[in-house]
């Protein structure tokens, strides 16, 4: 089975900020991966960014990157330049064999113009 | 590109009542899942399935019952609603068994009162 905890419910950033979401996993698996998902007031589930764990280098899209310190089961993702659309709820993923997602609990970002 | 599609978006039932949630796909994805999101938490799984005619369950099956007669369809059906049934469904496609990103439908509120 794999956990995936965020330990902030809720955080701010000041537009224009840079602001980092926390996340630790644990997992059995040896060959696995991680995502950040975004839910805005919509619902709709939006994928942020994908790391593959076999991979060292860390993920980036655009203002979105990723901090993958897979020793310490760590995977925090960092968005810069925030903007006002970047104001949702945040989860952190992970899946292994069968794809099955398991989901942290989701940090809800505010951003403050 | 519709992706994955639910029906309805909102319900509400009445304790006892029984009903069947829709999820239709049309980017021939063997994999489906069905999750439920309650407040404060993030998604847990239903049920899956890795393709027509084979279904599996989740992490919190009770209560529910799915089916895969078509690569495309897979419909979630609630038994005798219970109250501990009220969350948010939501409906999700990846095209392989492992590490792709899971497309999400928009959800469905169901209310059980």
């Amino acid at each position: 089975a794999q956990t995936v905890t965020q330990s902030q419910p809720e955080m701010s950033v000041q537009e224009a900020e840079t602001v980092t979401l926390s996340c630790t996993y644990d997992t059995s698996e040896s060959d696995y991966y991680l995502f950040w998902y975004k839910q805005p007031p919509s619902r709709q589930m939006i994928l942020v960014i994908r790391q593959e764990a076999y991979k060292q280098q860390n993920a980036t899209e655009n203002r979105f990157s990723v901090n993958f310190q897979k020793a310490a089961k760590s995977f925090s993702l960092k968005i810069s330049d925030s903007q006002l659309g970047d104001a949702a709820m945040y989860f952190c993923a992970s899946t292994a064999t069968g794809n099955q997602f398991y989901f942290g609990t989701g940090t809800s970002l505010t951003v403050i113009p | 590109n519709a992706g994955v599609t639910q029906t309805p978006k909102f319900r509400i039932l009445k304790i006892g009542q029984s009903m069947t949630l829709q999820c239709t796909q049309d980017m021939n994805h063997n994999y489906m899942y069905w999750y439920r999101q309650d407040p404060g938490m993030g998604l847990k799984l239903i049920y899956y399935s890795v393709g027509a005619g084979i279904t599996d369950k989740g992490e919190v099956p009770n209560g529910y019952n799915v089916s895969r007669s078509t690569t495309e369809d897979f419909p979630l059906r609630l038994e005798l609603a219970a109250p501990s049934q009220t969350s948010v469904y939501f409906c999700a496609s990846t095209q392989s068994h492992r590490g792709t990103e899971a497309f999400f439908g928009q959800g469905t509120r169901l209310t059980v009162v």
